[in-house]
């Protein structure tokens, strides 16, 4: 069966303090590896997809990256708005659903 | 352009009751698809559908459950009775056609049963 595992589930950080979140993934077949952010009360807002191991995206103060068997979220340098849950989810190559992970809770203090 | 957009938010029934929950899609999507997170849990795919037809449906919990997506634009999803378990959030998600694999969230409906 697919799973999908993120750690940790909740991260404090200052202002400023790099880190990187961990979503590790059983999947026979990946066809990509997504990352969402959500805010609370609102749905989950794309950031990138993965498709191959090595491959690297970026957007502002994050960065996703893939191995064979788990994507890292780095945060570099976060600001109080980096706050949110992100979400990794992962794509079968047998058909469009997704499967997501239980998502890490990031709070940045500043 | 415009994003997904779900209706209502929230809304909130007895058990037994009936509720149906819209989702319009972006502009242009013929994949849509229907997630769901009960407390605690992770989301969880319900079913999607390639412009008008279901694609796959077998998140779908149970036939208390009716999806459609009649002239390939919004769908509904109803539930009829509705049960204590149902109660979540209900996301809708859709993707462009073949080839382009990201999908795009609505805001969601939180729907409590009492």
């Amino acid at each position: 069966e697919d799973q999908v595992t993120q750690s940790p589930e909740a991260l404090r950080l200052q202002e400023g303090e790099s880190s990187s979140l961990n979503c590790s993934y059983t999947v026979s077949g990946l066809r990509g590896l997504f990352w969402y952010r959500q805010d609370p009360g609102k749905g989950p807002e794309f950031l990138f997809t993965l498709y191959s191991a090595g491959e690297e995206k970026e957007k502002e103060r994050l960065k996703a990256t893939l191995t064979k068997k788990e994507s890292f979220l780095h945060i570099t340098a976060p600001k109080p708005e980096d706050s949110a849950t992100y979400l990794c989810a992962a794509l079968h190559n047998a058909g469009n659903m997704l499967t997501f992970g239980g998502g890490t809770r990031l709070m940045v203090k500043p | 352009e415009a994003g997904v957009t779900q209706f209502p938010s929230h809304s909130v029934i007895e058990k037994g009751q009936t509720v149906t929950l819209r989702c319009d899609p972006i502009s242009g999507h013929d994949n849509l698809y229907w997630y769901r997170r009960v407390m605690g849990k992770e989301i969880k795919f319900l079913l999607h559908f390639v412009k008008e037809s279901k694609q796959d449906e077998s998140g779908m919990p149970n036939n208390r459950f009716l999806a459609e997506r009649t002239g390939g634009t919004y769908s509904t999803l109803k539930v009829q009775p509705a049960e204590l378990e149902d109660s979540g959030v209900y996301f809708c998600a859709s993707s462009p056609g073949t080839g382009s694999y990201e999908q795009y969230f609505g805001p969601g409906t939180r729907l409590t049963v009492t």
